[in-house]
């Protein structure tokens, strides 16, 4: 697709249930982001995949958190038991690998409410 | 540990009213800092990469620079369209290809621009 797909939009769940965020990146974009961004708090890092592989996991809060990325281009971020402080908007990003940086290509978010 | 600081949190101008955002910086050596501009409910939107000291990108209504501790976003004669949150980003070098590593995110700076 032109952009970088996220879903769903919103998702509202009850405390202590399993969510999962699907991100669609640009098609040819090797490298893929989450990040997580709460009221008032900046964009924060949670994982990176290079390919299907994730060189850098150390954003992931705890062991609640996983994700994994098929086939070069899906992903998904998989929230276990969720608590009321996983509430947040959850980016996805992507981006070429080279020498050159031209910059992440965003989603639009999925907004996660725990209640 | 990477530390961006985004000034002010809040900036309220008249159309035409010309400013400057700042964004501080410590990181353990720059390959790049980013400006983003976000818009409510959207994903942020990459504008600008700026990679040594002395640097300066213009789009439009809006120029960037960069020094070795921080970075400013000029807006010039700004429109009520300019008006958004406007992120500052930096990447360490790590000594691999760009879009290797995680970016560390200021909290932004949101822009009103009064008709």
């Amino acid at each position: 697709g032109a952009g970088v797909s996220q879903s769903p939009s919103n998702k509202v769940t009850e405390k202590g249930k399993d969510v999962e965020l699907r991100c669609d990146p640009i098609s040819g974009h090797t490298a893929l982001y989450w990040y997580r961004q709460s009221l008032g708090q900046g964009l924060e890092f949670l994982i990176y995949f290079q390919g299907n592989s994730a060189p850098d996991k150390s954003g992931l809060p705890s062991d609640r958190f996983s994700a994994e990325r098929t086939g070069g281009s899906v992903s998904t971020l998989t929230i276990q038991r969720t608590q009321q402080e996983d509430s947040a908007v959850y980016l996805c990003a992507s981006s070429f690998v080279t020498h050159e940086f031209y910059g992440y290509t965003f989603g639009s978010g999925t907004r996660l409410t725990v209640v | 540990e990477d530390q961006v600081t985004q000034s002010p949190e809040a900036l309220r101008l008249q159309e035409g009213e010309s400013s400057s955002l700042n964004c501080s910086y410590t990181v353990s050596g720059l390959r790049g800092l980013f400006w983003y501009r976000q818009d409510p409910g959207k994903g942020p939107e990459f504008l600008f990469t700026l990679y040594s000291a002395g640097e300066e990108k213009e789009k439009e209504r809006l120029k960037a620079t960069l020094t070795k501790k921080e970075s400013f976003l000029h807006i010039t004669a700004p429109k009520p369209e300019d008006s958004a949150t406007y992120l500052c980003a930096v990447q360490p070098n790590m000594g691999s290809n760009f879009g290797n590593e995680k970016l560390t995110f200021g909290t932004g700076t949101r822009l009103t621009i009064i008709p």
